[in-house]
């Protein structure tokens, strides 16, 4: 049981650049969602999909996109990266409302 | 809106020795969850604990407590007879009445010494 699988681990973009994180679960959870996380802020919610063709904003929405295809899917693109997308991104899944989350490994992500 | 305030952004202990670390929250929910996770240096996030807003009794996992007092809106971790591989960065989290919203604090980083 894989759980949560998030690619790549590390990534350096330039500025201006675009790209996709990838997230897959396993475990035929209904939610999943994105936080990055920053230094002192804990973690903030950027997007997010109770279930396979729904999505919602979270706190930092702006400058990503995600959309949920399949319920083991839920990729985030960034797109057109800015240095203050630097970063640790987290990809994590849920069964239904009530549970907690399950967690990726994470991406860091260095923009320069 | 819902808010976790952590107040201690570090906080070192004896091995061996109890700790406590904070969390209050607020929320004009009348459903809740609360949640702790631990963050190793190596990155993971891993699930500590989970405490219902209607659980009569304090959660328990293991060497993790949940000091739940609502009145006062707290929701504190112990961790007992504390390891060198308790080092790490600790998580209060809270999910909404309809668990979309999950929202987390800025974290206590606990160093556990020998």
């Amino acid at each position: 049981n894989a759980g949560v699988t998030q690619t790549p681990k590390f990534q350096v973009l330039k500025t201006g650049q675009s790209m996709t994180l990838q997230c897959a679960q396993d475990m035929n959870h209904e939610y999943m969602s994105w936080y990055r996380q920053d230094p002192g802020m804990g973690l903030r919610l950027i997007h997010y999909s109770v279930g396979a063709g729904i999505t919602d904003q979270g706190e930092v929405p702006n400058g990503y996109n995600v959309s949920r295809s399949t319920t083991e899917d839920f990729p985030l693109r960034l797109l057109s990266a800015a240095p203050s997308q630097t970063s640790v991104y987290f990809c994590a899944s849920r069964r239904q409302q009530y549970y907690g989350y399950t967690f990726g490994s994470g991406t860091r992500l260095t923009v320069v | 809106a819902q808010k976790i305030t952590q107040t201690q952004p570090g906080m070192f202990v004896q091995e061996k020795e109890a700790v406590t670390l904070d969390c209050t929250y607020d929320t004009s929910d009348p459903s809740y969850g609360l949640f702790w996770y631990k963050q190793p240096s190596s990155g993971e996030m891993i699930f500590l604990i989970y405490q219902g807003s209607y659980d009569q009794q304090n959660a328990t996992e293991g060497r993790y407590s949940l000091n739940f007092q609502k009145a006062r809106k707290s929701a504190n971790l112990v961790i007992s007879a504390s390891q060198l591989g308790d080092s790490a960065m600790y998580f209060c989290a809270m999910r909404d009445n309809y668990g979309q919203n999950f929202v987390f604090g800025p974290g206590t980083r606990l160093s556990v010494l020998p």
